[in-house]
């Protein structure tokens, strides 16, 4: 059974718009979040992260929100733009030290100008 | 990243032929991950590394091992290859403490088993 979801397997979005990707995790031991970008033929990227202390951390256009209560957190992309077309991850752990993530199954963003 | 280096970038083998994949850093870094990426499965760790000869499984070993005789290789080895082993496998690498910022991916080395 997968620890963290993503039940969203594709998206499309237009060019200057909000991009909403969701992942969902059943694991309440869970502390630490990171979102990851990849494009194709290439090696997953950090993109941003966020601690069970706070529920929502920005950087740029990218804006992470956790609802522990809900199991929840959401990656926020304003304004969407062609090159955040790629596909994106949600990992989580319960590690302080920041090991052993699990990873979900990816969302594919397409942002179409 | 400059830092870890994959190879082979893409190999194609037989069923039954064994198989070793290499994962090179630059970074010192203590701890090194095997993944395998799947469709609809994401990134399943498959072994890691906490330090030289210092192993242990992940979530789908079965089939598979490895080996850290240097903190900067990590090897990972399909001992007899099987058509479920076609994937595309990612090493990354992260340093103690990294929680905010997670691991450093490899650009991965896509395996077909025929």
């Amino acid at each position: 059974d997968q620890q963290v979801k993503q039940n969203s397997p594709s998206l499309s979005v237009q060019e200057g718009r909000i991009s909403i990707l969701n992942c969902d995790y059943t694991n309440s031991m869970f502390d630490y979040f990171l979102w990851y970008k990849k494009y194709p033929a290439e090696g997953p990227t950090f993109l941003i992260s966020i601690s069970s202390i706070k529920d929502k951390n920005e950087d740029g256009r990218f804006t992470v929100f956790l609802n522990k209560s809900a199991k929840h957190l959401s990656l926020h992309i304003v304004p969407s733009q062609p090159g955040d077309s790629a596909v994106y991850f949600c990992a989580a752990s319960d590690d302080n030290y920041g090991q052993n993530f699990v990873f979900g199954p990816g969302t594919r963003l397409s942002v179409l100008p | 990243d400059a830092g870890i280096t994959q190879s082979p970038r893409h190999k194609v083998t037989e069923t039954g032929t064994p198989v070793t994949l290499r994962c090179h850093q630059t970074e010192n870094h203590r701890y090194m991950y095997w993944y395998r990426q799947d469709p609809g499965h994401g990134l399943r760790l498959i072994h890691y590394s906490y330090g030289v000869k210092d192993t242990d499984k992940g979530e789908v070993s079965d089939g598979y091992s490895v080996s850290r005789s240097k903190t900067e290789d990590f090897l990972l080895t399909l001992e007899s290859a099987t058509s479920s082993q076609t994937s595309v496998y990612f090493c990354a690498i992260s340093e103690y403490g990294t929680v905010n910022y997670g691991y450093t991916f490899g650009s991965g080395t896509r395996l077909t088993v025929v």
